[in-house]
């Protein structure tokens, strides 16, 4: 299995413009998660859907974030318009849910965004 | 409500040594409890967790974690540390009648391995 995929890896755009980032979870897993990394605050968990539905968006930090899960195999993750505050690592994670059973989640590389 | 807590921010232990990586927890039932690694520029990776059973877990790299249900604390050992573990880590929990929720992670103890 390839893990959880996301693109881009590196994001450089200007303030005020569209940011889009993707993420593939890895195959049969039906819940997925949102995460923003920054040296100040740690990892923050900004939103996650359990079987394409948002569960859970309370971390995410103001209007201009939003997500998406049109189907279990991609999420995006949009930022309309970026701030130079935004400038964090974006992971995403998966896992699989089932029946009362845990798993554990599973990380992408991350996308690093910079916004100038 | 769930949390974790990691009091350490750095940990600094020479090549060879033993390593601890301390994590305490808050739960209302009873605990899954999980570690996880991140090498820079990375994302997290999964190490090991304690759902039920033997207090004593087993994970990737040699590493290990004991549970302690009297003291709520799920710390992370390696009897003889490498250069190469010098990473971030973070410990994770979530209470087992929480439904579908996320893990709630620490705030991650950087771990430094000297030569």
């Amino acid at each position: 299995d390839a893990g959880v995929i996301q693109s881009p890896r590196h994001e450089v755009t200007e303030m005020g413009q569209e940011v889009t980032l993707r993420c593939k979870p890895i195959s049969g897993h039906n819940s997925l998660f949102w995460y923003r990394q920054t040296m100040m605050r740690g990892l923050e968990l900004l939103i996650y859907f359990n079987n394409n539905v948002p569960i859970d968006d309370s971390g995410m930090p103001e209007d201009r974030f939003s997500a998406k899960m049109p189907n279990a195999s991609f999420s995006t993750l949009k930022i309309q318009p970026s701030e130079p505050r935004d400038s964090a690592v974006y992971f995403c994670a998966s896992s699989l849910m089932a029946g009362g059973s845990y798993n554990e989640q599973f990380f992408g590389p991350g996308t690093r965004l910079t916004v100038l | 409500a769930q949390s974790v807590a990691q009091p350490e921010d750095q940990v600094n232990v020479a090549e060879g040594n033993p390593l601890t990586v301390k994590c305490t927890y808050s739960v209302s039932g009873n605990p899954y409890l999980f570690w996880y690694v991140q090498y820079p520029n990375r994302g997290l990776q999964f190490l090991l967790k304690y759902i039920t059973g033997d207090n004593l877990v087993k994970g990737s790299y040699g590493f290990e974690a004991e549970f302690n249900k009297s003291q709520t604390s799920f710390h992370l050992k390696k009897p003889s540390a490498l250069v190469s573990d010098s990473a971030l880590y973070f410990c994770a929990v979530r209470d087992q009648y929480s439904g579908n929720t996320p893990l709630v992670f620490g705030k991650g103890t950087r771990l430094s391995v000297i030569a």
